[in-house]
Formats: structure tokens, sequence, C-alpha cells
């Protein structure tokens, strides 16, 4: 089955700093790639819409000079979160579209990120 | 307005019984329905899927209900187990864009041994 991977699945870091979050396809290609934020028992929302080779498409409220993404290949983008303050502090989860353009998301195991 | 309308929030089921969560959507553009399971401290791992073409189908023990009319859609999940204790997300999608999925607001179901 389609697998979909994040790295790393925890991170702790300091307010100010800056930290990057990888999505990778491991056995498809992923022409379009999402970026999702959901915080505890709530659902899953929509932050970006990560494309190959182009810029991302950023939801409405989702500041793109925060939340940087980079889509270089088809199977890896990249969420940078830059100068994270606590109220970034959430679960990040990405989930990739199949190059055959079929409708199935598949998600990665999401990414928890504490700044202190 | 691109939503949809997910009940209950919480379901309680003894082992053996049948769950049923609801989704409801306004969008007639929606032509995909996924639901996704989650467990804690994980990403949502899709489920079963249906296209408005078809009233039912089933994988298993989850079975997905299809009532374009109603513009309503339900999960049953069949002889429920303490293993299928998760949060469930109905979700849409439709064509001619990236296909973003606009998610439900969740169901967290526990399964009682």
């Amino acid at each position: 089955g389609a697998v979909v991977s994040q790295h790393p699945s925890w991170v702790i870091c300091k307010s100010g700093t800056s930290v990057k979050i990888e999505c990778r396809s491991l056995d498809f290609q992923a022409t379009t790639m999402f970026w999702y934020r959901q915080f505890p028992k709530q659902s899953l929302m929509l932050m970006a819409t990560s494309n190959e080779g182009s810029k991302a498409t950023y939801e409405q409220g989702v500041e793109k000079d925060k939340f940087l993404i980079n889509h270089a290949s088809l199977t890896l983008s990249t969420l940078t979160v830059t100068s994270a303050h606590p109220e970034d502090s959430s679960f990040y989860i990405c989930s990739a579209r199949d190059y055959g353009g079929t409708d199935t998301q598949y998600f990665g195991p999401g990414t928890r990120l504490t700044v202190l | 307005q691109q939503q949809v309308k997910q009940s209950p929030q919480s379901l309680i089921v003894q082992k053996g019984g049948i769950s049923i969560i609801n989704c409801a959507y306004e969008n007639t553009a929606f032509d995909y329905f996924p639901w996704y399971q989650q467990f804690p401290g994980k990403g949502p791992a899709l489920l079963i899927a249906i296209r408005p073409d078809v009233s039912e189908k089933k994988e298993g023990r989850f079975t997905i209900s299809f009532n374009k009319s109603a513009k309503q859609f339900s999960l049953h999940i069949m002889d429920s187990q303490p293993g299928d204790s998760a949060t469930y997300f109905c979700a849409a999608t439709q064509s001619g864009s990236a296909r973003q999925l606009t998610f439900g607001s969740g169901t967290q179901l526990t399964v009682l041994p």
C-alpha cells in the first residue's frame, strides 16, 4: 500500500528557532501534497497545498512567511516553521496524492511540535 | 459553503455492537467521500471510501451508506471491537480542484470490552 513518512515524529525547540519537517511518499510519486495542523480533540485544518515544482497555495489565515513549504521533488515536501513560538505548538500532518491523480490521500504519521 | 457536518461527537458502544456515524454535506460538487480512522498521536488512515454513483459499499466490518438525494452518508461498523476505539473522520472532495479534503469534525468512538 501507499506509504507516507514524516520526519521527525516529534521535536522540541526553543522559542525563536526554526524547525523543518519532512514529508516523503515512499512508494509512489506525489504531484500534490497537503499540510495540516491538528489541535487536541479537533479535526484536521488544511494549511496549504504543495505542488511539485511550483509555489504552495496557502489557506486563508495561514502565514506563508511563517510556514515555508517546499515541494522540490515528486516524493518530498518540507514544511519549515520559522521563528517558532509556543502558539505554534501542534500536531502537523502531511498527506499525498499519487501521481496517477486518484482521489485517495495518504497521510503521514504526523509530527508533534512543542515550542518552549 | 464547503462544509461537512458529522455526528455524534462521541459514541460509546458495547463490544459486538454496531457503531453508526453520520455525515451530511451541502456542496453538490463533492464526488468522493472517504472515511478516515485516527488513533491518538497518529496520522489518519484511510478506512473506506465511496462515490455518489453507488448507495452502499462494504469492506469487511465497515460499510458506507450513501444517500445522494439527502446529501448524507454514514459509516457502519459491525461487530465493533475494542480495537476499533479511535476517532473517525468523514471527508469529501470535489472534482476540478486540487482535491483538497473537507473534513467533518470527528467522532470519538469507544468500544467497551
